[in-house]
């Protein structure tokens, strides 16, 4: 049961353009959500993430909106660089549980 | 601070062997700790998690088991491996209640 979806793939950007990520939850329950970063061979990396209570959370070049109604929360990279290149897993627990689910990843190709 | 180790980096093993592969944490106590197993299409698939010594939540029925016998130590084992147990393994640690999780580097076991 993927309660966390991600339905691309992949995504291919130029650089300095933006990057929109997108991912969809089924569990209303879900009230805190993360982005990760991952390259090849390595464990992934927090990247930013945000709480049911706020509908954007923003970090640098990385914004994250999250629209609860809809079950969805999306990743704006901007501008994109060639670095962030790597696969992108969009994450969400729910209240008074600490199991952690992941989506299927998204891969980023940024084009010099 | 806080690291986490994960060893070993990759594994090669003979259908119908056991496995081990261990996790340990420094720097924090009583973290959740996770497992999780990166396949094609799925994202990262949790696997096992604890929030405690002995405790141990159970995601997916499969031949493999975790233990945690030590605060910060997490162990994914099998008696016998399968063809399919083949992939990327991935070991995490949380602070308790819902915060971001920090990866080790991964075990790609293959199983021949």
């Amino acid at each position: 049961d993927q309660q966390v979806k991600q339905n691309s793939p992949s995504l291919s950007v130029q650089e300095g353009r933006i990057s929109i990520l997108n991912c969809d939850y089924t569990n209303s329950m879900f009230d805190y959500f993360l982005w990760y970063k991952k390259y090849p061979a390595e464990g992934p990396t927090f990247l930013i993430s945000i709480s049911s209570i706020k509908d954007k959370n923003e970090d640098g070049r990385f914004t994250v909106f999250l629209n609860k109604s809809a079950k969805h929360l999306s990743l704006h990279i901007v501008p994109s660089q060639p670095g962030d290149s790597a696969v992108y897993f969009c994450a969400a627990y729910r209240r008074g549980k600490d199991d952690m689910r992941f989506g299927a990843g998204t891969r980023l190709t940024v084009k010099p | 601070s806080q690291t986490i180790h994960q060893w070993p980096a990759t594994l090669v093993q003979p259908v119908g062997s056991p496995l081990s592969l261990e996790c340990t944490v420094e720097g924090t106590s009583n973290p959740n700790l996770y497992w999780y197993r990166q396949a094609a299409g799925r994202g990262l698939q949790l696997l096992f998690y604890s929030v405690g010594i002995g405790q141990i939540s159970s995601e997916v029925p499969q031949n493999l088991s975790a233990s945690r016998p030590q605060d910060r130590q997490f162990i994914l084992s099998s008696k016998k491996l399968l063809l399919s147990d083949s992939g990327f393994y991935l070991c995490a640690w949380s602070t308790q209640g819902n915060t971001e999780a920090f990866f080790g580097q991964g075990t790609r076991l293959t199983v021949v």
